[in-house]
Order: structure tokens, then sequence, then C-alpha cells
């Protein structure tokens, strides 16, 4: 049974530039939660997807946006690249929102240069 | 709104002795809350997590924490730690509301010493 899988492990990318990141979710999961975990912090949420519509949102300017297709993978969009996007980014899956069962992806690590 | 706060960003234990990671959690509703472990170049692992009933929990590789409401608090704990156990550890909390996010502490490296 596959958990959670991410894609690409690792990106380089420019200042400016755009990117997109993906994740599976879990078997049975229909829900995916994004985090962005910078070096040395905890996790913080940038949003939830769930039947294909943003249900929640952390505190992330409108460069951060998703999209969630209807075999419920989704897609994390950063626009306008700056340093300070660099982080580790997680993608959680869960069932029907539930906050009890999240199950975390690997991450994907993105560099801005 | 939620928070968590992990008093310790970083605790040295020696091998085989006992571990106390503490957490404090703020909120003005009932809420759930976990732990979770990240290994080096790694995801998040649940290790255990409190949603109701018995307020002493058991996770996974011996680890437990336990609920205390009347000083919110969510310590986590293990009798004798392994060298395996190096890792950075994460407590969050939830409220118990449909749609709500998890929220997570800054965490706490445990870094075993031979």
């Amino acid at each position: 049974d596959a958990g959670v899988t991410q894609s690409p492990t690792h990106l380089i990318k420019t200042r400016g530039q755009q990117v997109t990141l993906r994740c599976s979710p879990k078997s049975g999961h229909d829900t995916v939660s994004w985090y962005q975990q910078a070096l040395g912090q905890g996790p913080q949420f940038i949003f939830q997807y769930y039947e294909e519509e943003e249900r929640q949102r952390g505190n992330f300017p409108d460069r951060f946006s998703g999209h969630q297709f209807p075999n419920y993978s989704s897609e994390l969009n950063v626009n306008a690249l700056l340093l300070g996007d660099s982080a580790l980014y997680l993608c959680a899956s869960s069932w029907d929102r539930s906050a009890t069962g999240y199950t975390f992806g690997s991450g994907t690590r993105l560099t801005v240069v | 709104a939620q928070s968590v706060t992990q008093l310790d960003s970083q605790v040295p234990v020696f091998e085989e002795a006992p571990v106390e990671l503490r957490c404090n959690y703020s909120s003005s509703v009932s809420v759930y809350l976990f732990w979770y472990v990240q290994y080096p170049n790694q995801g998040l692992q649940l290790l255990l997590k409190y949603l109701s009933g018995s307020t002493l929990v058991k996770g996974i590789n011996g680890f437990e924490a336990e609920f205390n409401k009347s000083q919110t608090s969510f310590h986590l704990r293990k009798p004798s730690v392994h060298i395996s156990d190096t890792a950075e550890y994460f407590c969050a909390v939830s409220t118990m509301n449909r749609d709500d996010k998890i929220i997570f502490g800054k965490g706490t490296r445990l870094h075993i010493l031979p």
C-alpha cells in the first residue's frame, strides 16, 4: 500500500522563477494539506484541498497556489520565487478532512538561488 | 487560535537513559494532540496521538505521552533511549472541528550521547 508520494525530491530554482510541486495521497485518502518547513523550524500550514477546492489557507501570500485533481492528487505552485521560499515542502493526506490521521510524504527540498 | 510551545530546542541525553520532551499547548476549545518524529532528510512520522479517553498514550518505538488538561501539557517520554532515536520531534495540536489544520511546534532535537 503506497504512502504519500511527492515529486521531485529536490529542486533548484532561480529567484523570480515559478515552481510546481506534486503530491499523490495515500490510497483511500481524499484530502491533501501542504506545509512549508524552513530550516530549523516546525512545519507551517500553507493550505488544504478537499473535493478539488481550497478549504483552508494559512498565512501565505497569493504567490502560493494549488490545485487538486479528480484522483485526489495535488499540486503546489509558487510564483515569483524569493530566496526565503527555500524550504522543505511537505504534503500530508487524510480522509474526509480529518486531522486525526495525517500521513506525510518525504517532502520536496526547494532551494532558491 | 491554537498554539504549541516546545520548551527545549535541543535535548542531549546519554544512551539507555530516560528522556522527557516537553510540550505545552494553548487552546480555548478541546483539542487533539500529536507527537511526530522527523529523521534526517525525511518527512514526518506519527509517533502517537491523543484523541480522547485515557490520558496516557502509548506510541511506536517505546514512546509514550501523557495528556494533562489542567497544565495544558502533553510531554513525551521514553524510559531508555537508543542511538536510533536521534531525530527531531514535533508536538502538534488540532481542534476537534472537521476542516481544522494541524499546528506544529518548532521542534526539539534529541541528541543521543554514546
